[in-house]
């Protein structure tokens, strides 16, 4: 069955500029979660969506918000981009929330340049 | 402090010895642990999680948990070429799944 896709691969922005994300998660999975992953900080937790509510959100600016769908497609938006901002945007499935007992699937991500 | 440390390396191992990766947890309630790898331009890929104390095995990979010194250990016998890549420890907090956190990888490279 088909993974997590991501779209799109790459993006460049510039400062100031907005950004959204798509991740469609694997069939039949319902929380979608979204990380950062930068060389110096590694994953980051942004947010976790299920059954389109945001069921965890990590420490991040209001910058960053996100959204679920009712097919569980998930689009993540950054507005007002920062040149730190350029990241490696990583959307993951689940079935269930609560990742203790079943880890992660991970999609290809999104790498973000802001320039 | 970090919830999960992981030494950055790198590692490196000749092919054919066992590369072992470790991880400290700082929050002695965590109930689940996990070992991702992820390839240079790639994203993580599940490979182990462990439960309880103890090793659990999967091909050449196994786990070890020691919950009381609060640490996680990745072991590859065997070692190829194929599996240079980061390793990331990840830790869930509590049974929900709410606090889950990553490491930031080691970087293991296996030398032909």
């Amino acid at each position: 069955k088909a993974g997590v896709t991501q779209t799109p691969r790459y993006l460049i922005k510039t400062r100031g500029q907005q950004v959204t994300l798509s991740c469609s998660p694997i069939s039949g999975h319902r929380s979608v979660s979204w990380y950062q992953q930068t060389p110096g900080q590694g994953l980051q937790f942004l947010f976790e969506y299920f059954s389109e509510t945001q069921r965890n959100k990590g420490n991040f600016p209001g910058r960053f918000s996100g959204r679920q769908f009712s097919n569980s497609r998930s689009e993540m938006n950054v507005s007002t981009l920062e040149l730190g901002d350029s990241a490696l945007y990583l959307c993951a499935s689940s079935l269930f929330p609560g990742r203790a007992n079943y880890g992660y699937t991970f999609g290809s991500g999104t790498r973000l340049t802001v320039v | 402090q970090k919830e999960v440390e992981q030494n950055s390396g790198p590692l490196s191992v000749p092919e054919g010895a066992i590369a072992s990766l470790n991880c400290t947890y700082s929050d002695r309630g965590s109930q689940s642990f996990f070992w991702y790898r992820q390839y240079s331009g790639k994203s993580p890929e599940l490979i182990m999680s462990i439960y309880s104390n103890g090793d659990k095995e999967d091909g050449r990979f196994t786990a070890q948990l020691n919950k009381a010194s609060q640490y996680v250990s990745l072991l590859i016998r065997d070692s190829q070429p194929s599996d240079s890549a980061t390793y990331l420890c990840a830790v869930a907090l509590d049974p929900t799944g709410n606090q889950f956190y990553f490491g930031t990888g080691t970087s293991l490279t296996v030398i032909p």
